[in-house]
């Protein structure tokens, strides 16, 4: 089946801090892959997405690439803020057949970045 | 857009109660999903419906749990009768299936509580 493995949190920077949040999957076919986030008392909106290999997502300075070589779609940021400071959550769509409309999610990361 | 738009956002009910919580997708948006989580087992796909119809509910914890979607712009959850393990936030997400099928929009959640 599918799954997705991220690294265990919390995880607590300073500000201008680099990021980097791993997140490793397994997925039968070719799987679209995700980074949601999650403001507090919020629900998850899409920070970036990668459909095929070698693509890289980006937005608000955050970058991800789809390495299929390593099955890995690591999230980095260059210079944290405090108002980065939220729960990452990396997903795939596995995109071979039925069930395709689904996302499968990992556990979540919480980053608490501090002035 | 308002976005999806869950009701009610808390609620703190006893043992043995009916629980009801109500969401209303991105107007155009034809796909829906419920979810909940917990710290324990993270984000987990109830149920989900394509134009109204529910395609697949095996996620559906047990028959306590019913979900329904009599037209486009509303959804129900219902648990009856509630259990202290349903506690958990509750999310509701919808979708243009299809070419936008990759992206969720969810709402912000219904954080429930059953004592």
């Amino acid at each position: 089946g599918n799954s997705v493995t991220q690294m265990e949190g919390p995880v607590t920077l300073s500000e201008e801090a680099f990021l980097t949040i791993n997140c490793t999957y397994t997925a039968t076919g070719y799987p679209s892959l995700f980074w949601y986030v999650q403001y507090p008392g919020e629900g998850l909106q899409l920070l970036l997405k990668a459909t095929k290999a070698d693509d890289k997502g980006s937005n608000k300075g955050f970058e991800a690439t789809y390495r299929k070589e390593t099955t890995s779609f690591h999230l980095e940021k260059g210079s944290v803020q405090v108002s980065d400071s939220a729960v990452y959550f990396c997903a795939l769509r596995d995109n071979s057949g039925a069930g395709s409309y689904q996302l499968t999610f990992g556990k979540g990361t919480k980053l608490s970045v501090i002035p | 857009d308002a976005g999806v738009i869950q009701s009610p956002r808390h609620e703190v009910t006893e043992m043995g109660q009916e629980v009801t919580l109500r969401c209303k997708p991105i107007s155009g948006h034809n796909s829906l999903f419920w979810y909940r989580q917990t710290m324990m087992r993270g984000l987990e796909l109830l149920i989900y419906f394509n134009n109204n119809v529910p395609i697949d509910d095996s996620g559906m914890p047990e028959d306590r749990f019913s979900a329904k979607m009599p037209n486009a712009s509303f959804s129900t959850l219902k648990i009856q009768p509630s259990e202290p393990r349903d506690s958990a936030v509750y999310f509701c997400a919808s979708s243009l299936a299809g070419a936008g099928a990759n992206v969720l929009t969810f709402g912000a959640g219904s954080r429930l509580t059953v004592l």
